[in-house]
């Protein structure tokens, strides 16, 4: 069974332009969740889609943005780049909260770089 | 808004050693609780997940306990090996998912 696998694995921008990271979740798991780890700091919460719907969003601000596909695939599309933006940026995927199992699984992420 | 602490930052222990790291989060409300592995610049593996109605997991030389009501939670490991090297986080779910900063071990051959 594949895992949780995120595209592309490494990217490099400069200041202003716009980034779009994707991920395809394991089969059968409705919820994704991306998080921001900037070198040396802990995983911040960005999104949390399930079933199609953005279910809650961490503290970033709106030019950080995305969304989730009927195949549960999710977009984490990034607007107006700043040099602070530049991290490991992790997608997870899980069965819905409140199922047996509900593991949360990552995938091992996208390096961004903005220069 | 739920806060999840873990201590200590930074762990080094020489090979074989038992040791123990604390995660505690401010609201007990929640669904369960997974203790990750994160090697540099690598995504997550989980460790272990408790459920909220479950006091702790084991999985091979790893136990994880929960104490819900006090919001802690402890994972010990037993016979440390330098493979054991690696950051460890602890994350609290209710509707979403929360981590901790981690706990980065290092185990010295």
């Amino acid at each position: 069974e594949a895992g949780v696998t995120q595209s592309p694995t490494h990217l490099i921008k400069t200041r202003g332009q716009q980034v779009t990271l994707r991920c395809s979740p394991i089969s059968g798991h409705t919820s994704v969740y991306w998080y921001q780890q900037a070198l040396g700091l802990g995983l911040q919460f960005l999104l949390w889609y399930d079933e199609g719907e953005e279910r809650n969003r961490g503290n970033f601000p709106p030019r950080f943005s995305g969304r989730q596909f009927p195949n549960y695939s999710s977009e984490l599309n990034v607007n107006a780049l700043e040099l602070e933006d530049s991290a490991l940026y992790l997608c997870a995927s899980s069965r819905r909260v409140g199922q047996d199992n509900e593991k949360l699984f990552f995938g091992s992420g996208t390096q961004l770089s903005v220069l | 808004k739920q806060e999840v602490t873990q201590i200590p930052a930074a762990l080094s222990v020489p090979e074989g050693e038992n040791l123990v790291l604390n995660c505690s989060f401010t609201d007990s409300a929640i669904y369960n609780l997974q203790w990750f592995r994160q090697d540099p610049g690598k995504g997550l593996t989980s460790l272990l997940l408790i459920q909220s109605s479950q006091r702790e997991q084991t999985s091979g030389r790893l136990n994880a306990s929960l104490d819900k009501s006090s919001g802690r939670s402890t994972l010990y490991i037993a016979a440390s090996q330098p493979g054991d090297s690696a950051t460890y986080l602890c994350a609290v779910r209710r509707n979403d998912m929360r981590f901790g900063a981690g706990t980065r071990l290092t185990v010295k051959p």
